[in-house]
C-alpha cells in the first residue's frame, strides 16, 4: 500500500535528448508528488513537485506528467545535458496542514547523459 | 527554496560510542522534521518523524532507544546514534517542510 515503483533503474541518454522516468504509486491518500535530484555524497535536491489538482507542471527543462486514474507520474527532462547526470528519485506522500508530510521514495534512476 | 543544514557533514567514531547529528532549518520554522537513512546506491528510507515539543514517531523496525531524536525548537532537530556499531555506518539525511519538503546535505557516519 505504501510502495512507490520507479523505472527504469538506469538510463543513458545522448546530450540534447529527452530523459523520461516513470513512477507508480498505490496509496490513494498520497497527494504530493515531488522529484528529487541527488549527486553522490549530497542530499536530495527538490527539482519539481505536483499536487493532484493538475495533470502537468513544467519548470524550465523539467516537466511532471500526472495521471491520477492510473496512479502514475513521470519526469521528463528536455534537452538533457551532461550536468543532469545524477540519481533521480520520485516520491509520494500526504500533504496536510499546509505542507508535505512523510514521503515514500522510489528506488531511484541513475541517469547518464553522454556528451 | 528553503535551506536545511546538517552538522557534521561526516563523522568517524569508534564502536560503542554515541554520535549526535544536528539538523537545522535556516530560514523557516519547522514544526516537523524527518530523518532518513540511505545506504550506498539505494533509496532513502524514512526512520522517524520528529515533532517539535513532543516525542518522535518511529517507523517500523527502527529502534527508538538506539536512534534518539530530539526536536527542542522550531529550527533544530537532533539525531543521536547511541552505542554505535559498524552496521550503523550510513548516510543520514534530515528534511523539513515549508510547503515543499527540503533536505539537508546529509551526514556520512562511519563506525570503526
Amino acid at each position: 500500500q505504501q510502495q512507490v515503483k520507479q523505472s527504469p533503474q538506469s538510463l543513458i541518454v545522448q546530450k540534447g535528448g529527452i530523459s523520461i522516468i516513470n513512477c507508480a504509486y498505490e496509496n490513494t491518500a498520497f497527494d504530493y508528488f515531488p522529484w528529487y535530484q541527488q549527486f553522490p555524497g549530497k542530499g536530495p535536491a527538490l527539482l519539481i513537485a505536483i499536487r493532484p489538482d493538475v495533470s502537468e507542471k513544467k519548470e524550465g527543462r523539467f516537466t511532471i506528467s500526472f495521471n491520477k486514474s492510473a496512479k502514475q507520474f513521470s519526469l521528463h527532462i528536455m534537452d538533457s545535458q551532461p550536468g543532469d547526470s545524477a540519481t533521480y528519485f520520485c516520491a509520494a506522500g500526504p500533504f496536510s496542514s499546509g505542507s508535505a508530510r512523510q514521503l515514500t521514495f522510489g528506488s531511484g534512476t541513475q541517469l547518464t547523459v553522454l556528451p | 527554496g528553503a535551506v536545511v543544514s546538517q552538522h557534521p557533514s561526516w563523522v568517524i567514531c569508534k564502536s560503542g560510542t554515541s554520535v549526535k547529528i544536528e539538523c537545522r532549518s535556516l530560514d523557516f520554522q519547522a514544526t516537523t522534521m524527518f530523518w532518513y537513512r540511505q545506504f550506498p546506491k539505494q533509496s532513502l528510507m524514512l526512520m522517524a518523524t520528529s515533532n517539535e515539543g513532543s516525542k518522535a514517531t518511529y517507523e517500523q523496525g527502527v529502534e527508538k532507544d538506539k536512534f534518539l531524536i530530539n526536536h527542542a525548537s522550531l529550527t533544530l532537530s537532533t539525531l543521536t546514534v547511541t552505542s554505535a556499531h559498524p552496521e550503523d555506518s550510513s548516510f543520514y539525511i534530515c528534511s523539513a517542510s515549508e510547503y515543499e519538503q527540503y533536505f539537508g546535505p546529509g551526514t556520512r557516519l562511519t563506525v570503526t
